[in-house]
C-alpha cells in the first residue's frame, strides 16, 4: 500500500473550516484514499474515503486532486468535539484480507476556542 | 458506540501472569483485527482474522496468543508479558471483501499495565 504524508499537527479556530492536507504520490490506480480519526484514548473512528471523485457525507468533505497525488479532508465548521489525531491512510479496497489498515503517524488538529 | 466492545477496559498484570483480553462484534462482520497502540507510536497491526483463520501475523512475540472462536469474538492471550508491552490494544472488524468497502470499527481499546 502507498505511503502517506501529513503535517504532524495543527490548529483551528472553533467554527471555523479545518482543512487537513496529505500526500500519497506513489498511490496506484486502485487504491483508495481513507480517512480516520482517533480520538485521545479511544479506537479510532472511520471518517470518509475515495477513489477519484469529491466525496461528501454527515461528517466531512474529501477532496481529491485529480491526478490523486494528494487529498484535503475538510471539517466544515470545526468543534472543540474534533480535537483528535487524523490519519489518512491508502490502500486497496476488496481482496480476501478484508479491511486491513496501516495507520502513520496523523495529524494531531487542535481546535480552539 | 461502534458495535465492538472490548473488556476489560483497564488491565494491570505482573510479568508472570495470564490474563486474556476480549473482543466482540455485534456487526455480522467476518474480519477481526487486533491492534497495538503504545505512547507516541502510530497504531501496529498485530493479527487479522478472516472467517475465524488467521490471514495475517505481523513478527508478533508467542506471549501474545490470539484465539478466534467464531466470527463474533476475538481473543488476545497474553502470558509472560514485559513492561514495554505495556499500551492500548484495539479490537477492529470489517466485512470481508467482495463488496465491502474495508470500513474498520475498533472498539474503545484495553489499557494494558505490566508491571
Amino acid at each position: 500500500d502507498a505511503k502517506t504524508t501529513q503535517p504532524p499537527s495543527m490548529d483551528c479556530a472553533e467554527g471555523r473550516a479545518a482543512n487537513l492536507p496529505c500526500n500519497h504520490s506513489t498511490i496506484s490506480g486502485n487504491e483508495y484514499v481513507y480517512w480516520y480519526r482517533q480520538i485521545h484514548s479511544q479506537g479510532p473512528q472511520y471518517i470518509i474515503h475515495g477513489l477519484k471523485n469529491n466525496e461528501t457525507n454527515e461528517m466531512a468533505s474529501l477532496i481529491i486532486t485529480e491526478d490523486r497525488k494528494s487529498s484535503t479532508l475538510i471539517l466544515p465548521h470545526a468543534t472543540l468535539r474534533d480535537t483528535a489525531v487524523y490519519y489518512c491512510i491508502v490502500r486497496v479496497a476488496g481482496g480476501n484480507q478484508g479491511g486491513k489498515l496501516i495507520f502513520g503517524q496523523g495529524t494531531e488538529l487542535s481546535v480552539k476556542p | 458506540e461502534t458495535g465492538v466492545t472490548q473488556t476489560p477496559r483497564h488491565l494491570v498484570m505482573g510479568m508472570t501472569n495470564k490474563k486474556s483480553l476480549k473482543c466482540e462484534q455485534h456487526l455480522g462482520h467476518n474480519a477481526m483485527y487486533w491492534y497495538k497502540q503504545s505512547a507516541k507510536k502510530p497504531l501496529e497491526l498485530m493479527f487479522v482474522y478472516s472467517l475465524e483463520e488467521r490471514v495475517e501475523n505481523n513478527s508478533v512475540p508467542s506471549r501474545f496468543s490470539p484465539e478466534c472462536p467464531n466470527s463474533s469474538h476475538l481473543f488476545l492471550h497474553l502470558h509472560t508479558l514485559q513492561p514495554e508491552d505495556s499500551a492500548l490494544y484495539l479490537c477492529a472488524s470489517s466485512l470481508l471483501a467482495g463488496g465491502g468497502t474495508g470500513e474498520l470499527f475498533f472498539g474503545e481499546g484495553s489499557r494494558l499495565t505490566v508491571l
